[in-house]
């Protein structure tokens, strides 16, 4: 799997927009680009994933590169509990697709 | 849906004890992964089943380590000989592959602590 490149932390304040970077410059043309979290003594969970085009759901959206070479999730509106390590992976599609090789993350912290 | 349920939350165990884990998957779902997590890191693959067939292990799942997913369902995580270096939050997920890119569903881990 392509590595991704991510920032060790991050700040926010409540209730304000949050742009988390991921760089994956050596993603291939079959890799989607995942988004999990994991809230403090909580296995990750899933946030939204994508290929190419930009994606929203209830959790947060997705923004693409025209090169596929960077990726930022985008948290509308930062609460308290979007407090978390936030994992950008690539992963490849279909067949025997193996596991998530997670990295480091992004420590997002949100001040009231 | 219950979610993935793992247990025991917490173990405490001695140098070169056996322990064992037990992970329920959700149900239906016939991909299921164990991962390790040492504090400060990112989740480690150890290894993952489709149904009951072992498809992936990593080069971290040394011969003390073994996995079962016996008729497909619940799986059991077993090391033996303990060692203080396998102190870790032991994690499983399921997922449901549909012919595509797959979510996965963790639970919420087995600390374990080896003194």
């Amino acid at each position: 799997d392509a590595k991704t490149t991510q920032p060790n932390s991050m700040e926010s304040n409540e209730e304000e927009p949050v742009h988390l970077p991921c760089n994956h410059s050596t993603i291939s043309g079959t890799d989607y680009i995942h988004w999990y979290r994991q809230l403090p003594s909580q296995g990750p969970e899933y946030v939204i994933h994508g290929l190419t085009s930009n994606v929203n759901n209830r959790m947060a959206s997705l923004a693409i590169a025209e090169d596929r070479k960077s990726s930022t999730l985008i948290l509308h509106r930062a609460t308290l509990r979007d407090a978390a390590v936030y994992y950008c992976i690539l992963r490849g599609y279909g067949g025997s697709q193996g596991n998530l090789i997670f990295g480091k993350g992004t420590k997002l912290s949100v001040k009231p | 849906d219950t979610g993935v349920s793992q247990n025991p939350r917490h173990k405490i165990t001695k140098r070169g004890q056996n322990v064992t884990f037990r992970c329920d998957p959700i149900s239906e779902h016939n991909r299921l992964y164990w991962y390790r997590q040492t504090l400060g890191q990112g989740p480690e693959f150890l290894t993952y089943f489709q149904n009951e067939a072992q498809l992936e292990k990593s080069r971290l799942l040394s011969d003390r380590f073994s996995a079962e997913r016996p008729k497909g369902s619940f799986s059991t995580l077993e090391i033996q000989r303990t060692e203080q270096g396998d102190s870790a939050m032991y994690l499983c997920a399921s997922s449901l592959t549909v012919g595509g890119n797959e979510k996965l569903f963790f639970g919420s881990g087995t600390q374990l602590s080896v003194l």
